[in-house]
């Protein structure tokens, strides 16, 4: 089974330029998450999906980030326009919430994308 | 949000046991506490979660304070396979701070 797909895996531009990242989740997840992950950092929530809905986007700059989850499958995440600060890893995972005591939503990550920011 | 404090690297011979402690003193009481790691140039995977009760599975065990305010992961003999850096959350919504870069000497 495929794993969450990124995609670029890196991408350099100037900054002030737009940019767009995408993501494939993992086949029937019904729930994406977009991270950022600065330099030694952990990774730090930006927005979640259920299905189409952002259920939580309290963490995302909304100046200048947008991100959309047409048709409840594959993603899209925005920086407009670029600042030097946005140099990171962006990180997509997806999961699979089935409910019940024993169920437990464990979350997939994609291999990201790496951001530079000149 | 409930932070967590872990060390930022820890050293262990292969084969040996490895106890990565963890402190989440304000974690609410009905959250679970999760842990993933991180490979070099990889995105975060799933290592274990517990509530209250030690938990086990084939990657490791977790050992959870009776007060939840710390849990350490342990990993029962490291291998090369081990290094990385592991995380620990005290919510679902993974909060991760800074984890502990795990080094493994062959």
């Amino acid at each position: 089974e495929a794993g969450v797909v990124q995609s670029p895996r890196y991408k350099i531009i100037e900054k002030k330029q737009p940019v767009a990242f995408w993501c494939n989740p993992i086949s029937g997840h019904n729930t994406l998450y977009w991270y950022r992950q600065n330099l030694g950092q952990g990774p730090e929530l930006l927005i979640r999906y259920e299905n189409e809905e952002a259920v939580d986007d309290s963490q995302l700059p909304k100046d200048r980030f947008s991100a959309e989850r047409l048709k409840g499958v594959d993603s899209t995440l925005k920086i407009q326009p670029a600042e030097l600060g946005d140099s990171a890893v962006y990180l997509c995972a997806s999961s699979s919430w089935t409910g019940g005591p024993s169920s437990y939503n464990e979350q997939f990550f994609g291999p990201g994308t790496r951001l530079t920011v000149l | 949000d409930a932070k967590t404090t872990q060390p930022n690297s820890m050293e262990s011979n292969e084969e040996e046991p490895v106890h990565l402690p963890c402190n989440h003193s304000t974690i609410s009481g009905t959250d679970y506490i999760h842990w993933y790691r991180q490979l070099p140039s990889q995105g975060p995977e799933y290592v274990i979660h517990g509530l209250t009760s030690n938990v086990n599975n084939r990657m490791a065990s977790l050992a959870i304070a009776e007060d939840r305010k710390s849990s350490t992961l342990i990993l029962h003999r490291a291998t090369l396979r081990d290094a990385a850096v592991y995380y620990c959350s005290p919510n679902e919504k993974l909060t991760f701070g800074t984890g502990t870069r795990l080094t493994i000497i062959p």
